[in-house]
C-alpha cells in the first residue's frame, strides 16, 4: 500500500538550534515528493520539492531512496518557522496529491 | 494572479442537514481537489478533477458525499445527509502546468 509516515506529531526546538522534519514514504515507482507548509492562520502553500534540489527559507531536504525518506532540515531555527508542516507525495504522472498527517514545529524563543 | 476562492468560510449545521461548498480555482488551473482535513490530521483527498472529469473518488463516501465540476472551471462539494463526524475543513486546492498546488482558504464545518 501507498503511505507516507510523518513519525512526531510535535517537534520543539529552541531558536538557533538545527531542525530535522522527518518523512518515510512508502510509494511504487518514483513519486515526487514535497514539502508543505501552514503558518498560523495561513493557506497551505508549497515549500519546496525535491526536484528543485533549491533552499527556501534555509529549509532543505534530500531524497534518499534507499531509505525511501524525505527528511526536512534547516541548521537554525527561527521563530518565524513555527508552523504545521506536511510531506507530500504526487504520484507520478498522475498528479495526485497526497499528505502525510503532518509534524508541528514550535520554536521557542 | 487571484488564488483559490473557496465560500462559504465557516457553515454550522444540524446533523442530517445538507450543505454545498464552492470553489472557484486559478484561472487555467486543469486540476482541482478537494480535501477533508480533520482536527489534528493531514488532509485527505477526497476527489481529483482533471477538467470536468473525475480522476479519482476512491475515498469519497459516496453515500452522501458528491462534487462535480461543470465546465471544467467551478466546483461544488456536496454532503447529503451529514454526520457529526464530516465536521472538518473542507480545502479545494488547483494546479497548473507546474507541479505546485495553490490552496483555498477552506470551509470550516461544524455538525451539530
Amino acid at each position: 500500500a501507498q503511505r507516507v509516515t510523518q513519525p512526531e506529531k510535535l517537534l520543539s526546538v529552541f531558536k538557533g538550534a538545527p531542525v530535522e522534519l522527518k518523512c518515510n514514504y512508502s510509494y511504487s515507482g518514483s513519486p515526487e515528493l514535497f514539502w508543505y507548509v501552514q503558518y498560523s492562520r495561513q493557506r497551505l502553500q508549497l515549500l519546496l520539492r525535491h526536484i528543485s534540489r533549491e533552499s527556501i527559507k534555509g529549509f532543505t531536504a534530500d531524497l534518499n531512496k534507499g531509505e525511501t525518506s524525505f527528511h526536512l532540515k534547516k541548521p537554525f531555527a527561527q521563530e518565524e518557522d513555527s508552523a504545521m508542516y506536511y510531506c507530500a507525495p504526487d504520484r507520478a504522472g498522475s498528479y495526485q496529491l497526497t499528505f502525510g498527517k503532518g509534524t508541528k514545529l514550535s520554536v521557542i524563543p | 494572479e487571484a488564488g483559490v476562492a473557496q465560500s462559504p468560510r465557516y457553515k454550522i449545521i444540524e446533523k442530517r442537514q445538507s450543505v454545498a461548498f464552492w470553489c472557484n480555482p486559478i484561472s487555467g488551473h486543469a486540476t482541482l481537489y478537494w480535501y477533508q482535513q480533520i482536527l489534528g490530521q493531514g488532509p485527505k483527498l477526497l476527489i481529483q478533477f482533471q477538467n470536468n472529469g473525475v480522476v479519482d473518488d476512491s475515498q469519497l463516501p459516496k453515500d452522501r458525499f458528491s462534487a462535480e465540476r461543470l465546465k471544467g472551471v467551478d466546483s461544488t462539494l456536496k454532503i447529503q445527509p451529514a454526520k457529526l463526524e464530516d465536521s472538518a475543513v473542507y480545502l479545494c486546492a488547483s494546479k497548473g502546468r507546474f507541479p505546485e498546488a495553490f490552496f483555498g482558504q477552506g470551509t470550516r464545518l461544524t455538525v451539530v
